[in-house]
């Protein structure tokens, strides 16, 4: 399917585990982002990738980790889940250039709950 | 202070009412104005996008920028049910800048 894909779609974990979110886009979008949304704080950057291999820390980094070994996959792993990180994180992506280079496509979410 | 405000609602209003959503911001740098439209268990979906000041109409839907009050409201017209989701406000100064979201706002629309 075309688009942006995220999985899993709902995940519970425990504190102290390691969870791995999966995004996919079929675009070959160059720029990838991975947002968490919690209420009253809208939409936090986590990390975003300007291409494979490239990846920088957005606002809220700490206790996330993410590689892109290809353009079309942006994993966010989340080495030792804390309550804290209970959210629900979505994947972005856009075009590097163009007068639509700021636009974000959003994935669907991945809604996690850590006990 | 937020860098981009928005009332966080819920804003409820009968079918057919004309809807006014705002944002405020404090960067004088921004330039490109966005709103996404966010339905229950959905991502975000852009509906609206303007550069610069001005309005854009599309549809129901109209874009509202005012740089030199640093203010920026989406009005629609004859709201209807389907229009009930929360709708997110986002700008940059550059379209290379990452784009700093709003809260966002929840919007009823009942019958």
């Amino acid at each position: 399917d075309a688009g942006i894909t995220q999985s899993p779609r709902y995940k519970i974990t425990e504190t102290g585990r390691q969870v791995t979110l999966m995004c996919h886009q079929t675009w070959s979008h160059s720029y990838m982002f991975w947002y968490r949304q919690d209420l009253g704080h809208g939409l936090r950057l986590i990390y975003y990738s300007a291409a494979a291999d490239i990846t920088d820390k957005g606002e809220v980094p700490d206790g996330y980790v993410v590689s892109r070994s290809k353009t079309e996959n942006f994993p966010l792993t989340l080495e030792s889940a804390t309550r804290s990180q209970t959210s629900v994180y979505f994947c972005a992506s856009s075009e590097s250039t163009g007068p639509g280079a700021n636009v974000l496509t959003f994935g669907a979410g991945s809604r996690l709950t850590v006990l | 202070q937020k860098e981009v405000e928005q009332d966080p609602g819920p804003l409820s209003v009968p079918e057919g009412a004309i809807v006014s959503l705002n944002c405020t911001y404090s960067n004088s740098a921004f330039q490109y104005f966005m709103w996404y439209r966010q339905y229950s268990r959905k991502g975000p979906e852009l509906l609206m996008y303007t550069y610069s000041s001005g309005n854009k109409e599309d549809g129901r839907f109209t874009a509202q920028v005012d740089k030199s009050s640093k203010y920026i409201s989406l009005f629609i017209r004859d709201s209807q049910p389907s229009d009930s989701a929360t709708y997110l406000c986002a700008m940059s100064a550059t379209n290379t800048d990452k784009l700093i979201f709003g809260t966002g706002t929840r919007l009823q629309v009942f019958p």
